[in-house]
């Protein structure tokens, strides 16, 4: 398997543009986190999706972040409109989230630049 | 409300050197505890786990945990740390339950020739 896939790699954009993010998990993992990482505040957990759900996304900053699983190898975070203060690192992680294996499988994330 | 607390944000530390980052936790259920390791630029990795059993777990590359429930600790030790163990260390609880992950804000460890 190739792990979790990110795209893209780097994001720079304009204040005020719309920016999707994307993931693709790993086959057959049943759970998958958005995660954002910046020096100020670590590393934050945005929303996570369980069978395709979004079940917890306390997370969100504001209602200008979005996220969706539309099927189980494919979710996109949508940051409308895009702020400076959104510059950060994000991060997809993907497990199976039952029983003994409880390991995250992280991507390599997405550098998201704000101008 | 889960949460982690890893005191140190920067552990400087000689080659062959002993080491412990230090991580402790709040949640009011039955928790799993994890580290992770994250290298420049990369994304981060399972180091090690706690779910059961054995309070001390341990890693293939040297590194072991204890998990201490009254001291509701999950420190991270290294009897000898190599140069290509320096990195940015995560510190990380779930309920039991629940899938959610919370990550402390992690120790940055360098390791000094």
């Amino acid at each position: 398997d190739a792990g979790v896939i990110q795209s893209p790699r780097h994001e720079v954009t304009e204040m005020g543009q719309e920016v999707t993010l994307r993931c693709k998990p790993i086959s057959g993992h049943n759970s998958l986190f958005w995660y954002r990482q910046t020096m100020m505040r670590g590393l934050e957990l945005l929303i996570y999706f369980n069978n395709n759900v979004p079940i917890d996304d306390s997370g969100m900053p504001e209602d200008r972040f979005s996220a969706k699983m539309p099927n189980a190898s494919f979710s996109t975070l949508k940051i409308q409109p895009s702020e400076p203060r959104d510059s950060a690192v994000y991060f997809c992680a993907s497990s199976w989230g039952q029983g003994g294996n409880e390991k995250l499988f992280f991507g390599s994330g997405t550098q998201l630049s704000v101008l | 409300a889960q949460s982690v607390t890893q005191l140190d944000s920067q552990v400087p530390v000689f080659e062959e050197a002993p080491v412990e980052l230090r991580c402790n936790y709040s949640s009011s259920v039955s928790v799993y505890l994890f580290w992770y390791v994250q290298y420049p630029n990369q994304g981060l990795q399972l180091l090690l786990k706690y779910l059961s059993g054995s309070t001390l777990v341990e890693s293939i590359n040297g590194f072991e945990a204890e998990f201490n429930k009254s001291q509701t600790s999950f420190h991270l030790r290294k009897p000898s740390v190599h140069i290509s163990d320096t990195a940015e260390y995560f510190c990380a609880v779930r309920e039991t339950s629940y899938d959610k992950v919370i990550f402390g804000p992690g120790t940055s460890l360098s390791v000094i020739p």
